[in-house]
Order: C-alpha cells, then sequence, then structure tokens
C-alpha cells in the first residue's frame, strides 16, 4: 500500500492557461474523490468516480473543470483557461467500495497558484 | 443538505493538558462522521470514525470522540497533549455513509504551549 500520490506537488501557471492534474489512488481502490481546499478553509468536495463512471459532480465544478477516470485506475482533473480565483489546494482521495462506512484516503495534493 | 461548524478557529492548549475540539453538525439522515488531521505540506490523515454502534469512538495518536445525537455533536478530545499534535484538525459528516462526497467544517488550528 503505497497510498495515493498526486502530480505535480506544486503548479504555477499564468491566467488563461489550461492545468491538468494526475492523481493515483491506492491500488484496487474502486472510488476516487476529488476535493478543493483554500486558504482557511477546509475541503470542498469536487467530484467522484466509481471505477470509471463519474457519479456525482459539484455545483462547484464549473463547465472549466473537467475530470477522468479512463480506464478505473488513475485519475486526471483539467483547468481551462485557468482563473486567479482557482488558486487553491487540489486534494485527491481514494477509498473501496464495502458495505458499510467507506474510509476515504487522501493524496498529498495539488497545490496551484494562478499568477 | 449537511452542514458542519467547529467552534474556534484556534485552540491553544497547554502541553499536557486536555484537547477538546467541538464539531456539531447538521443532518437529514443518520450520519457517519469524521475527523482528519492535516500536518502542514502533507494530505489528511484520518483519526478516527463514527458509523453506528457505539458512541465513543477511539481513533489514533490517542484521540477520542463521542457522537452526541440529541446534541449533533462529535468533539474530539485527547487527555493529554503532546507538542506532535500541532496540527490542523477538521470535522467532516458523510450522509452516504463516507462513499458520497464528505462535507468538511471549516477547521481548528490546535496549538500546543511548551
Amino acid at each position: 500500500d503505497t497510498g495515493v500520490s498526486q502530480d505535480p506537488r506544486h503548479k504555477i501557471t499564468k491566467r488563461g492557461q489550461n492545468v491538468t492534474f494526475r492523481c493515483d489512488p491506492i491500488s484496487e481502490h474502486n472510488r476516487l474523490y476529488w476535493y478543493r481546499q483554500t486558504l482557511g478553509q477546509g475541503p470542498e468536495f469536487l467530484t467522484y468516480f466509481q471505477n470509471e463512471a463519474q457519479l456525482e459532480k459539484s455545483r462547484l465544478l464549473s463547465d472549466r473543470f473537467s475530470a477522468e477516470r479512463p480506464k478505473g485506475s488513475f485519475s486526471t482533473l483539467e483547468i481551462q483557461r485557468t482563473e486567479q480565483g482557482d488558486s487553491a489546494m487540489y486534494l485527491c482521495a481514494s477509498s473501496l467500495a464495502l458495505l458499510g462506512a467507506d474510509t476515504q484516503y487522501f493524496g498529498p495534493g495539488t497545490r496551484l497558484t494562478v499568477l | 443538505a449537511q452542514s458542519v461548524t467547529q467552534l474556534g478557529s484556534h485552540v491553544s492548549v497547554s502541553e499536557g493538558a486536555l484537547v477538546l475540539l467541538r464539531c456539531n453538525y447538521s443532518s437529514s439522515v443518520p450520519p457517519y462522521l469524521f475527523w482528519y488531521v492535516q500536518y502542514p505540506n502533507q494530505g489528511l490523515q484520518l483519526l478516527l470514525k463514527y458509523t453506528t454502534g457505539a458512541t465513543l469512538v477511539k481513533g489514533i495518536n490517542g484521540f477520542e470522540a463521542e457522537f452526541k445525537k440529541s446534541e449533533t455533536s462529535f468533539h474530539l478530545t485527547k487527555p493529554s497533549a503532546h507538542m506532535s499534535d500541532a496540527a490542523e484538525y477538521f470535522c467532516a459528516v458523510s450522509e452516504g455513509g463516507g462513499a458520497d462526497g464528505l462535507t468538511f467544517g471549516k477547521g481548528t488550528h490546535l496549538i500546543i504551549q511548551p
């Protein structure tokens, strides 16, 4: 169990550019989640997948955001035409769906700075 | 819709003193409740969780929390604080057994005074 990994750990971009982040979940975890955390706030849910299916999207996920999990393993989160308000820590979590309580395990996050 | 309120954005205690971090929730169904800890430049680590059954839940590093339905609370405690407990603590609620997106509070920064 190597834990949830995210790449890159830091990304600095200029306003208007596109960025893509990658998340590798714990192997055999079938659920994968994306959250956004801004300074001084708790994480806010963006979207989640069960295997390759995107099951829920938050209203926070604007049209400029898209997430994929093509083979049910790693996932990517793309932000198009970045804005300064997109600056945040983007967290990925994974869990193994079982009857009863799931536990979400979080990665270290990707910190995005939009200049 | 569920929500979480953490009272006190900063809590300061002396080393060896009792730690009490407050969390109140709102949920339309029986909730699942979680406490996570975040150290600087690290991801969130699960401290403990309440699902069903016993209302007093024990977690890692000597922390525990008690689910009180009548008070809609899930406060986190530790009898004796250590310097290593200094971190950001987040309470979270799930209405989907933890399988849905969690709703987090704003966090409480725990400061340990020597």
